[in-house]
């Protein structure tokens, strides 16, 4: 199906593992990006991709590393994962960056780090 | 900078009640405006959006108008279904980041 794919729905690490979440879309759009949803704190931004190679901080990419070898897929790997990253993960696409171009988003991946 | 403000929740109505949820936002520029819908276990889905002074977008029943003087887009529905129950994000696109307001919640008793 078209879309946007997350994976894992759910996964659980411990304090200090690296753990990759995998992001994939059909749509050939040039524009990707990470956010985190937390309770409070709404949708913050980690990292974009303009297109194939090129990256971006967002508003709070400390502790995330990214990268985007193919337009399609966008990871987002935790390096060494922390309490404070449990939070809900949600990675969306976009056709242009012009101002009235939508976001579409996955489902989401809900990771616990204890 | 640029952000976005939408009222506190949670809201919670019974079936068939009018339904408002307030939106402001500051920019320095002419940004685009959204509404998103996240349904429990989900990402967050376009609901509609506006792109311009005074223009009006819709979708399913729900309406938001682009106010340029009040900078506001205040999401409205006239009769809410059990199935409305979601967490509905207001946002902002000046073409270079998005930015969400915090999400309210909305659940629909039958």
């Amino acid at each position: 199906d078209a879309g946007i794919t997350q994976s894992p729905r759910y996964k659980i690490t411990e304090t200090g593992r690296q753990v990759t979440l995998m992001c994939h879309q059909t749509w050939s759009h040039s524009y990707m990006f990470w956010y985190r949803q937390d309770l409070g704190h709404g949708l913050r931004l980690i990292y974009y991709s303009a297109a194939a190679d090129i990256t971006d901080k967002g508003e709070v990419p400390d502790g995330y590393v990214v990268s985007r070898s193919k337009t399609e897929n966008f990871p987002l790997t935790l390096e060494s994962a922390t309490r404070s990253q449990t939070s809900v993960y949600f990675c969306a696409s976009s056709e242009s960056n012009i101002d009235n171009s939508p976001l579409h988003f996955g489902n989401g991946t809900r990771l616990t780090v204890t | 900078g640029d952000s976005v403000t939408q009222m506190e929740g949670p809201v919670t109505l019974s079936e068939e009640a009018f339904l408002t949820i307030n939106c402001t936002y500051t920019a320095t520029g002419y940004p685009s405006l959204f509404w998103y819908v996240q349904y429990p276990g989900e990402g967050l889905q376009l609901l509609l959006k506006a792109t311009k002074a005074d223009d009006k977008g819709s979708n399913k029943g729900f309406e938001a108008t682009y106010r340029k003087e009040t900078t506001s887009f205040h999401l409205e529905k006239g009769s809410v279904q059990v199935s409305d129950s979601a967490v509905y994000f207001c946002a902002l696109n000046t073409g270079n980041q998005f930015y969400f307001g915090t999400g309210t919640s909305l659940t629909v008793i039958p």
